[in-house]
């Protein structure tokens, strides 16, 4: 199966607070683990991909994966009213010819009051 | 990254009506992919456009309702045949820069079925 569990929110915290963001998933054959960033109307913006267990940081931003308990999460910090968006995670499932798939959650709408 | 543009940005159509949807690249990729974006659900990969072969499927979705054109490595289009009302959801193409973990997202089309 190729599901991926995301809490949908909606988030709502202040200007400066560190934002949790976490996806499950349920098949080992997920090769990559990205999240993107939407804005409202605008198409999905990659942030940032991993693919082994571990943490992973730019920026303010840092995304972990535990391929052990099948659990991937992104952390804000020192979150911005900017950063006010819907979060997806997505993992990569290999197609072989025809490409890769993503496998999306549904996302994590996020609002960071000033 | 990329500089992906889609063409139209949003439509109203008429159901049995179809519409096709152009999208462009600023460069050229072997891969393009449409995905489809309903309210409330996952991104949800359509199919795969490789330029020179056939578009390849995922499960739930016919080269009868939605025929690809892929003519050159920087331009594809969708065709959402047959419209209803439950096809009024956002289509989006991305690109494959790295296979596997960097996929580039258009804007776009939001597309409304009365």
């Amino acid at each position: 199966q190729k599901e991926v569990e995301q809490d949908p929110g909606p988030l709502s915290v202040p200007e400066g607070a560190i934002v949790s963001l976490n996806c499950t998933y349920s098949n080992s054959a997920f090769q990559y683990f990205m999240w993107y960033r939407q804005y409202s109307r605008k198409g999905p913006e990659l942030l940032m991909y991993t693919y082994s267990s571990g943490n992973k940081e730019d920026g303010r931003f840092t995304a972990q994966v535990d391929k052990s308990s099948k659990y991937i999460s992104l952390f804000i910090r020192d979150s911005q009213p900017s950063d006010s968006a819907t979060y997806l995670c997505a993992m990569s499932f290999p197609l072989g010819q025809a490409g890769t798939a993503l496998i999306f959650g549904k996302g994590t709408t996020l609002s960071v009051s000033s | 990254s990329a500089v992906i543009s889609q063409k139209p940005s949003r439509d109203i159509c008429q159901r049995g009506t179809s519409l096709t949807i152009q999208c462009q690249v600023d460069s050229q990729v072997t891969m393009m992919f449409w995905y489809r974006q309903q309210p409330g659900q996952s991104l949800t990969l359509i199919a795969t456009a490789n330029q020179g072969s056939e578009a390849t499927y995922e499960s739930g979705f016919v080269i009868d309702k939605f025929p690809i054109s892929r003519p050159n490595l920087t331009f594809s289009t969708l065709t959402v045949s047959n419209l209803s009302p439950e096809d009024s959801s956002i289509y989006l193409c991305s690109v494959e820069r790295v296979a596997g973990r960097e996929q580039f997202f258009g804007p776009g089309t939001r597309l409304t079925v009365l």
